[in-house]
């Protein structure tokens, strides 16, 4: 499988603050994901981030408070902007590795807790 | 809408077989999953299934998938203190997306 990083592994962080969170993959991936996982619940997709084009938001969920970045085919960011005690979550990022496999590889995630 | 349903808990004893069930709504997916997440870390790929196939082994893990039913399940032969953890279950929500939908979660509890 592909080995994804993401960082920070965990952060505290004051309400009305952004936290950008970096996902790493150590091969080319096409289709990245971004996911949250709030306090004893399952998981739930954010949004889709394929290397160039705009990111693909669920319900829910808007570029203003969760923008993305995938500048190329490793690497992409997760920003969560004017924080508030709600967004307190893990989030993890996810790709599709090898390419075209729909195996689904998770990162280890990133704790935030809002205060 | 897709929707992934799973029971909360199960408990067994060490060397008992465990079977965690899953139901789900979109009979479109063309993929099912299983995850496992242990405490405090991130979720670990076990298995899929291909929507055409009706079981599927690894090792100890058998899937067994009723299409018509909309039901797939997860067997873990001689269970070990090991694999306690949440298992959880997912659909692809669209074939070309590639995103998921994941249910609420099993939480395994393997009795020494």
């Amino acid at each position: 499988s592909a080995v994804i990083s993401q960082k920070p592994s965990r952060d505290i962080c004051q309400r009305g603050t952004s936290l950008t969170i970096q996902c790493q993959v150590d091969s080319q991936v096409t289709m990245m994901f971004w996911y949250r996982q709030q306090p004893g619940q399952s998981l739930t997709l954010i949004a889709t981030a394929n290397q160039g084009s705009e990111a693909t938001y669920e319900s829910g969920f808007v570029i203003d408070k969760f923008p993305i970045s995938r500048p190329n085919l490793t690497f992409s960011t997760l920003t969560v902007s004017n924080m508030s005690p709600e967004d307190s979550s893990i989030y993890l990022c996810s790709v599709e590795w090898p390419p075209g496999s729909y195996e689904q590889y998770f990162g280890p995630g990133t704790r935030l807790t809002v205060t | 809408g897709e929707d992934v349903e799973q029971s909360l808990f199960l408990s067994v004893r060490e060397g008992d077989s465990s079977v965690i069930n899953c139901t789900y709504t979109d009979s479109s997916s063309t993929y099912l999953y299983w995850y496992k997440q242990e405490p405090g870390a991130g979720l670990q790929l076990l298995t899929y299934i291909f929507s055409n196939m009706d079981m599927k082994q690894d090792q100890r893990l058998t899937v067994l998938l009723n299409k018509k039913d909309k039901h797939l399940s997860l067997r873990i032969a001689d269970t070990q203190t090991g694999d306690s953890a949440i298992y959880f279950c997912a659909e692809d929500m669209d074939t070309g997306r590639r995103a998921l939908t994941f249910g609420s979660g099993t939480r395994l509890q393997v009795q020494p």
